[in-house]
């Protein structure tokens, strides 16, 4: 079974940082790109930073640029998202999510059930 | 601001058909695939239609999408109870360099 499971959600201050975790299983992780997505208390989906199977490409969005890095382990089959200088606006549900035929302007056909991120003092 | 537009709400009775639109622009949906994602409260996000208008497997075929110029529409037919959730649009931006999402249209069974 194709499986994604997020973890390293937590309360953080204003400023602070946070690496959060998206284990893979049921699939060959290396061939996919992958992204994270994120959705505050009642707003709409907003995706956040994106990264080529292989790693060599990554893309973020406006909002979190130069404060947060996507990366990979093939040989761990697992997703990281490196957040710093983390602000209130940060504080939202996480998803990684999977492509379904690889590439990185594919759609994500799998989701992870998320990791809370809480930025407050 | 979302980059990509749609109600903010749709409403329909049981057996009903519903469409929710999505409007963009030349750099999004004019250039790149439609997708949508269907949110049941506490769930995670579901792929409903990917490429425009295909269906991944387990999903039924009363969901259709379409695609024109830099509008895209989900069409739900049969409407059932269970079908009320969010429903948010995506698409990939060649501007932005990264993927857009709809502001997401919360449909509503009566």
């Amino acid at each position: 079974e194709v499986q994604l499971l997020e973890s390293g959600g937590g309360l953080v201050q204003p400023g602070g940082s946070l690496r959060l975790s998206c284990a893979a299983s049921g699939f060959t992780f290396s061939s996919y790109a992958m992204s994270w997505v994120r959705r505050a208390p009642g707003k709409r989906l907003e995706w956040v930073s994106g990264i080529s199977g292989s790693g060599s490409s990554t893309y973020y969005a406006d909002s979190v640029k130069g404060r947060f890095t996507i990366s990979r382990d093939n040989s761990k089959n697992t997703l990281y998202l490196q957040m710093n200088s983390l602000r209130a606006e940060d504080t939202a549900v996480y998803y990684c999510a999977k492509t379904v035929r690889g590439w990185t302007t594919d759609a994500f056909d799998i989701w992870g059930q998320g990791t809370m991120v809480t930025v407050s003092s | 601001q979302s980059v990509l537009t749609q109600p903010p709400s749709a409403s329909g009775t049981p057996g009903q058909r519903v469409t929710i639109s999505c409007s963009g622009s030349s750099s999004n949906i004019g250039s790149n695939a439609i997708n949508w994602y269907q949110l049941l409260p506490g769930t995670a996000p579901k792929l409903l239609i990917y490429s425009n208008n295909q269906r991944p497997s387990g999903v039924p075929d009363r969901f259709s999408g379409s695609k024109s110029g830099t509008s895209a529409s989900l069409a739900i037919s049969g409407l059932q109870s269970e079908d009320e959730a969010d429903y948010y649009c995506a698409t990939w931006d060649d501007s932005l360099n990264g993927w857009v999402f709809g502001g997401g249209t919360k449909l509503t069974v009566l």
